[in-house]
């Protein structure tokens, strides 16, 4: 069966580094999402992307996160430098095409600690 | 802005039981409604997904109905088991292709 990749899985920094993380969507999928999701909270968005642009970043710090697709397939979400306050499960979900039509699909996130 | 919101936070059913996982959202302007399950510290698992045409959908032992009107959608489980127990989110989308998500559902099935 097809499932999200998401890697590294956890993820433990000190405050001011830099930190990467990688989405590898469902084959085929070309609407990708990056989540974050706080404990105890619904996911939040922060970036969407259609093949490789950003449909929607409303949400996205960009003083600190940065998030590319460069070739609309897998996808990278960074955050430098990153904060206390940015520990969080990170998640990445795809979907065929756009949510008003289709499921969501999520990957099993990385877990961010900011000490 | 969408807001979701899901009543109760938690919830503790002894096995066997039914029981009703409750949605409510402000906007009824929805394309669809998605039902996700959350297992501590892991990623969403997709259950069901109705489309704003649709009244309801089932899966197994699951059933979830939509009233767009009102505003609200239910998630209904069948003779719970204690693998039920997990954190069900649900997720509505609307203009903009976002989704909005509600805080959840703690589930515990005593077995």
């Amino acid at each position: 069966e097809a499932e999200v990749a998401q890697s590294p899985r956890y993820k433990i920094t000190e405050k001011s580094q830099a930190v990467a993380f990688w989405c590898d969507p469902i084959s085929g999928h070309a609407t990708l999402y990056w989540y974050r999701q706080i404990l105890g909270q619904g996911p939040e968005l922060l970036v969407q992307f259609q093949d490789e642009s950003v449909v929607d970043d409303s949400q996205l710090p960009k003083d600190r996160f940065s998030a590319e697709r460069l070739k609309g397939v897998d996808s990278t979400l960074k955050i430098q430098p990153a904060e206390l306050g940015d520990s969080a499960m990170y998640l990445c979900a795809s979907s065929f095409r756009q949510v008003r039509y289709n499921e969501q699909f999520f990957g099993p996130g990385t877990r961010l600690t900011v000490l | 802005k969408q807001e979701v919101t899901q009543i109760p936070a938690a919830l503790s059913v002894p096995e066997g039981e039914n029981l009703v996982l409750n949605c409510s959202f402000t906007d009824s302007a929805i394309y669809n409604l998605q039902w996700f399950r959350q297992d501590p510290g892991k990623g969403l698992t997709s259950l069901l997904l109705i489309q704003s045409s649709q009244r309801e959908q089932t899966s197994g032992r699951l059933n979830a109905s939509l009233d767009k009107s009102s505003g609200r959608s239910t998630l209904y489980i069948a003779a719970s088991q204690p693998g039920d127990s997990a954190t069900y989110l649900c997720a509505v989308s609307r203009t903009g292709n976002q989704f909005y998500f509600g805080t959840g559902t703690s589930l515990t099935v005593i077995p």
